[in-house]
């Protein structure tokens, strides 16, 4: 079976510019959550999503932005790109609203 | 608020010999643990979790976690390391009482080195 699947791999913005990443879940997995991995340092919640709503959002500032379609894919998108927007993002998709995650292998971000 | 603590950057453990990689917590609610596993260039890989039952519990490649409610901590462990274990390793926690969605609060990371 296909795992979470992320696109792009890697990616290279300016500051300013607005980005798009794109996840697929497991399929039958109805839950997709994004997280921000800054080199060094854990992954950090950004969003939950659960039936095409939103259920959670962390710490982060309103330019992030996210959304799950009906086919339960999600895309996470980002204005006015930060040089601390660079990171790994992680998706990770659930069966159900609660449970383990299964990661992505996630989008790298790069801004210049 | 909640959190979890790795307290070795770096675990560096002969082949064969048994490893332990630390965590400890704080939640407010009853915690749900995991540890995951993450490869260069790669994305979490799921390990095991805890979330109720045996303190013992057993997951992925031969590791196992305990854990300790009395001393808040959930230590990754395996009897016998390999090289291919060598890894960046993160525990997390999900409070139980987050408020109704997944969020999974992870620890900065603790690098294993298994030398041959």
């Amino acid at each position: 079976d296909a795992g979470v699947t992320q696109s792009p791999t890697h990616l290279i913005k300016t500051r300013g510019q607005h980005v798009t990443l794109r996840c697929s879940p497991i399929s039958g997995h109805k839950s997709v959550s994004w997280y921000q991995q800054v080199l060094g340092q854990g992954p950090q919640f950004i969003f939950q999503y659960y039936e095409k709503e939103e259920r959670g959002r962390g710490n982060f500032p309103d330019r992030f932005s996210a959304r799950q379609f009906p086919n339960y894919s999600s895309e996470l998108n980002v204005n006015a790109l930060l040089l601390g927007d660079s990171a790994l993002y992680l998706c990770a998709s659930s069966p159900a609203r609660y449970g383990e995650q299964y990661f992505g292998p996630g989008t790298r971000l790069t801004v210049t | 608020a909640q959190s979890v603590a790795q307290p070795e950057d770096q675990v560096n453990v002969a082949e064969g010999n048994p490893l332990t990689v630390k965590c400890t917590y704080s939640v407010s609610g009853n915690p749900y643990l995991f540890w995951y596993v993450q490869y260069p260039n790669r994305g979490l890989q799921f390990l095991l979790k805890y979330i109720t039952g045996d303190n013992l519990v057993k997951g992925s490649y031969g590791f196992e976690a305990e854990f300790n409610k009395s001393q808040t901590s959930f230590h990754l462990k395996k009897p016998s390391a390999l090289v291919s274990d060598s890894a960046l390793y993160f525990c997390a926690v999900r409070d139980g009482s987050s408020g109704g969605y997944n969020k999974l609060i992870f620890g900065a990371g603790t690098r294993l080195a298994v030398h041959p």
